[in-house]
């Protein structure tokens, strides 16, 4: 099983809408929990760390259930610059607080 | 704003040779790190280097690959023979200390490519 799954998409939406993203984590152990973002071929950027009750910045939401061990991220009034890929990303209780990412899903904003 | 850069930002090698991927992490962090991605694929973790040593590794990063930071600046990754499979986007990490949600910074990668 993957430590991070997600559904890999693609999301095709209008300009406006809400969108939101799921993802799962296998391992207790993971520690803190983040969605970042990646364009084409471009380095993952973060967009938000995820906290356990739950967090806002701007547009977007994110939401975190440990007991079922789920992230969400919600995407509300979709610009067209929002379309690229969302990766839930998890960090493990170790020393070297590497990141595990999931596969990513892609979201794509139509005008 | 500091940034985390990458050179070469493309690298292309016929199989069976060594390659050298450089990397000048933000100068106060001190935790670094190696990703890769093949194309398609997750982002995934390859090493991790703090106090001058191998904090942690995973399985893709077997006796083909060392890292090192030659002279307090420069983070480098080397791969001695490279293999068809070893074509990706490599993507350098750092970060500042510790905490779980200090973040990681990621320089813009290098695409290797093997031929």
């Amino acid at each position: 099983r993957k430590e991070v799954e997600q559904d890999p998409g693609p999301f095709n939406v209008p300009e406006g809408a809400t969108v939101a993203f799921n993802c799962t984590y296998s391992n207790s152990a993971s520690q803190s929990f983040f969605w970042y973002r990646q364009d084409c071929r471009k380095e993952p950027k973060l967009l938000m760390s995820v906290y356990s009750s739950g967090n806002e910045d701007g547009r977007f939401t994110a939401q975190l259930n440990r007991a079922s061990q789920y992230i969400s991220l919600l995407i509300r009034d979709s610009k067209l610059s929002d379309s690229a890929t969302y990766l839930c990303v998890v960090n493990r209780m170790d020393s070297s607080y590497k990141l595990i990412f999931g596969s990513g899903t892609r979201l794509l904003v139509r005008p | 704003e500091p940034e985390v850069t990458q050179t070469p930002s493309h690298q292309v090698t016929q199989m069976g040779q060594e390659v050298i991927l450089r990397c000048v992490p933000i100068s106060n962090h001190l935790y670094f790190y190696w990703y890769r991605q093949i194309l398609g694929q997750k982002v995934e973790f390859l090493v991790s280097f703090y106090n001058n040593e191998i904090s942690e590794k995973s399985e893709i990063f077997d006796d083909q690959f060392s890292v090192e930071r030659p002279d307090g600046s420069n983070f480098t990754l080397k791969i001695r023979s490279t293999k068809l499979e070893d074509s990706a986007m490599y993507f350098c990490a750092s970060r500042k200390g510790q905490g779980w949600d200090n973040e990681q910074f990621f320089g813009p990668g290098t695409r290797l490519t093997v031929l």
